[in-house]
């Protein structure tokens, strides 16, 4: 079954570090543009950051460059996204999320769970 | 940066009726388009893909239209199963952006 699971996810105080993984199964996780994908409470979808298939290319949303970075293992096929920095808008469910065809970004076909991530003091 | 706009936010509707979303670009983003349905609690599900290609598995009573800067997503004839909301998604660049939302309620 081809399938996403996020996790690490958590209650963080502004300021700190969260590191959210996702760990991919089903198919050749090697081949494909993978992204992350946030939700704040109550509100719409926010694309945060992707990378291509070895991870040498990257890219951001305005609102976290400087602060997130994301990196895949395609050993362990997995997807990371480290946050410094964190600020109460990072509130969010955090997706991961595939590009539907090999080597290209795309639309979206496969989805994680969501990892919820709360930044309060 | 690409901004998507959709419309309506909200939209009431019955059991049978028509439902038409539209989304606009901010620039022209060929038929890089995608749209998904998501219910409370839950992730998304990739409904259409480059702009009117239906993705396996969902009911042809969706279906997509539109090129360059215009888009819409029209449900023929809505089942108690689509009340949900509803995204549009540019992937015209290396990045991407998504539409606000439209949510269709039951009238």
């Amino acid at each position: 079954e081809v399938q996403l699971v996020e996790s690490g996810g958590g209650l963080v105080q502004p300021g700190g570090s969260l590191r959210l993984s996702c760990a991919a199964s089903g198919f050749i996780f090697s081949n494909f543009w993978m992204s992350w994908v946030r939700q704040a409470p109550g509100k719409g979808l926010e694309w945060v950051a992707n990378t291509e298939q070895d991870g040498s290319e990257k890219y951001y949303v305005d609102s976290v460059k400087g602060r997130f970075t994301v990196s895949r293992d395609n050993a362990k096929k997995s997807l990371y996204l480290q946050m410094n920095t964190l600020r109460a808008e990072d509130t969010a469910v955090y997706y991961c999320a595939r590009a539907r065809v090999a080597g290209t970004n795309g639309a979206f076909d496969i989805w994680g769970q969501g990892t919820m991530v709360i930044v309060s003091s | 940066d690409i901004q998507m706009t959709q419309s309506p936010s909200t939209l009431s509707a019955s059991v049978g009726d028509r439902v038409t979303i539209t989304c606009r670009a901010s620039q022209s983003i060929n038929s890089w388009l995608a749209w998904y349905q998501q219910k409370p609690g839950r992730a998304p599900k990739l409904l259409i893909y480059k702009a009117s290609s239906l993705e396996s598995g969902v009911p042809s009573r969706f279906s997509g239209s539109g090129s360059g800067t215009e888009f819409t997503l029209t449900i023929s004839s809505l089942q108690p199963d689509d009340f949900a909301t509803y995204y549009c998604h540019q992937y015209n660049t290396y990045s991407g952006t998504f539409g606000q939302g439209t949510k269709v309620e039951i009238k």
